[in-house]
């Protein structure tokens, strides 16, 4: 299946805290994407991950990619006001549906109050 | 260095009208993807295009949509005729391969039908 299922759905949390969003899928990634889409806008690239067991870091950001490539995290640590948005994992597709698509995730809805 | 460029951003069509969404590439990607994202949720893949060419478009719907990237120009996606259901964001994304690795988004052009 191309499913990836993105865990929590909707997540409203303090300033500063940390936290911890999913993407999972039961079928092996080639590569995974991570976007964050702010209201009225188009997503935006935040980083790809290729290789199983994989970490990559921008500022605040930890993206994980698990061993196996079915799932991966993204751990925000002090979260501030500017990382609310729509957090979205993307994957190509595989040869049987359309080696050329992005699926995406159905994406986690992230706000950080003040 | 522009990226993805939609026109209009925003866009009312009454029940029945034509709607034609454009969609102008980054400098160098020749491969345009359209996807549709309704309120609260994910993107949907519509349609992926080279110049010229329509690779896949398993995500269109059957009737009254269509798409083209023509040799010179931005890609057009076409709605004939629409309903209030076709009322959503519609998103184009480029790349600079075929491989599904990585997009870029554009702003996205909101079409309501009244």
């Amino acid at each position: 299946t191309q499913l990836l299922e993105q865990s929590p759905q909707f997540l409203s949390i303090q300033e500063g805290e940390n936290l911890t969003v999913y993407c999972n899928s039961s079928s092996v990634f080639s590569s995974l994407q991570w976007y964050r889409q702010e209201p009225g806008e188009g997503p935006v690239l935040l980083v790809t991950v290729v290789t199983g067991g994989e970490v990559k870091k921008l500022k605040r950001l930890t993206f994980q990619f698990g061993d196996a490539r079915k799932d991966s995290s993204l751990h925000i640590t002090a979260a501030q006001p500017g990382d609310t948005g729509l957090y979205l994992c993307a994957r190509p597709g595989s040869n049987q549906t359309g080696a050329n698509n992005l699926f995406f995730g159905t994406g986690t809805r992230l706000t950080v109050i003040p | 260095n522009a990226g993805v460029m939609q026109n209009p951003r925003h866009l009312v069509r009454r029940r029945g009208q034509e709607a034609r969404l454009r969609c102008s590439p980054m400098k160098g990607h020749s491969h345009v993807y359209w996807y549709r994202q309704l309120p609260e949720e994910g993107l949907k893949f519509m349609v992926y295009l080279q110049k010229e060419n329509i690779i896949d478009e398993s995500g269109m719907p059957k009737e009254r949509f269509s798409a083209e990237f023509p040799k010179e120009g931005p890609s057009i996606l076409r709605i004939q005729q629409v309903v209030r259901g076709d009322s959503a964001a519609y998103f184009c994304a480029s790349s600079p391969t075929g491989t599904g690795t990585e997009a870029f988004f554009g702003q996205g052009t909101r079409l309501t039908v009244v």
